[in-house]
């Protein structure tokens, strides 16, 4: 899997839009971009993943560059319970042979303030 | 939907005991599960990879004899600790991957303290 970059912490005030960044610079054709995050002493919550074209679910927003080598999980109104770190993972969809396991990085640390 | 359940969520054990771990995906089948482990401000670690019925997959450096995994079911995996000592003290997480989807979905995870 591609290694991925992110600012190891952000803030963002509570009601604004947090956008937190990744680097994938060595993204591979076929890898897609995955966003996870965990909140203290939980497991990893999915959010939202693509492959090219930009992307929006109930929770988020996800914005890939062009040439895809970066991408931002944009979350459009933050609260005080989407504190948690963020997870930029990317994947092959299936990789088969049972080499699926996910490889988390340090993640960013996201803090929304009151 | 996809819901999947760690069990116990917390385990105190003694040096030298074993513990056993259940993971179930609640409204789904899973072909494969995957364990990971969290120490204190660390990222998730892969530890393996477990397929129903048949033997898991270890990622580098994991004792396979220490720690058991077994996939009995669509539903059902198990993580025995055996011979726990206090540097296996850790958060321990699963997933699933349903048989339909290549997504993974994460347990609650479960905090493993050995005194």
């Amino acid at each position: 899997d591609a290694k991925t970059t992110q600012p190891p912490s952000m803030d963002c005030a509570e009601g604004r839009a947090a956008n937190l960044p990744c680097n994938h610079s060595t993204i591979s054709g076929n890898e897609y971009v995955y966003w996870y995050r965990q909140i203290h002493s939980q497991g990893p919550q999915y959010i939202i993943h693509g492959l090219k074209n930009n992307e929006t679910n109930e929770m988020a927003s996800l914005i890939i560059t062009e040439d895809r080598k970066s991408s931002t999980l944009i979350l459009p109104h933050a609260t005080l319970r989407d504190t948690a770190v963020y997870y930029c993972i990317v994947r092959v969809l299936f990789s088969g042979g049972g080499a699926d396991g996910l490889t988390f990085g340090k993640g960013t640390h996201l803090i929304i303030q009151p | 939907g996809a819901v999947v359940s760690q069990h116990p969520s917390r385990v105190i054990c003694k040096s030298g005991t074993s513990v056993k771990i259940e993971c179930r995906s609640l409204d789904f089948q899973a072909t494969t599960m995957f364990w990971y482990r969290q120490f204190p401000k660390k990222s998730l670690m892969l530890m393996a990879t477990s397929n129903e019925g048949s033997k898991a997959t270890y990622e580098q450096g994991v004792e396979k004899d220490k720690f058991l995994i077994n996939h009995a079911s669509l539903t059902l995996s198990t993580l025995t600790v055996t011979s726990a000592h206090p540097e296996d003290s850790s958060f321990y997480i699963c997933s699933a991957r349903p048989q339909t989807g290549y997504e993974q979905y994460f347990g609650p995870g479960t905090r493993l303290t050995v005194t």
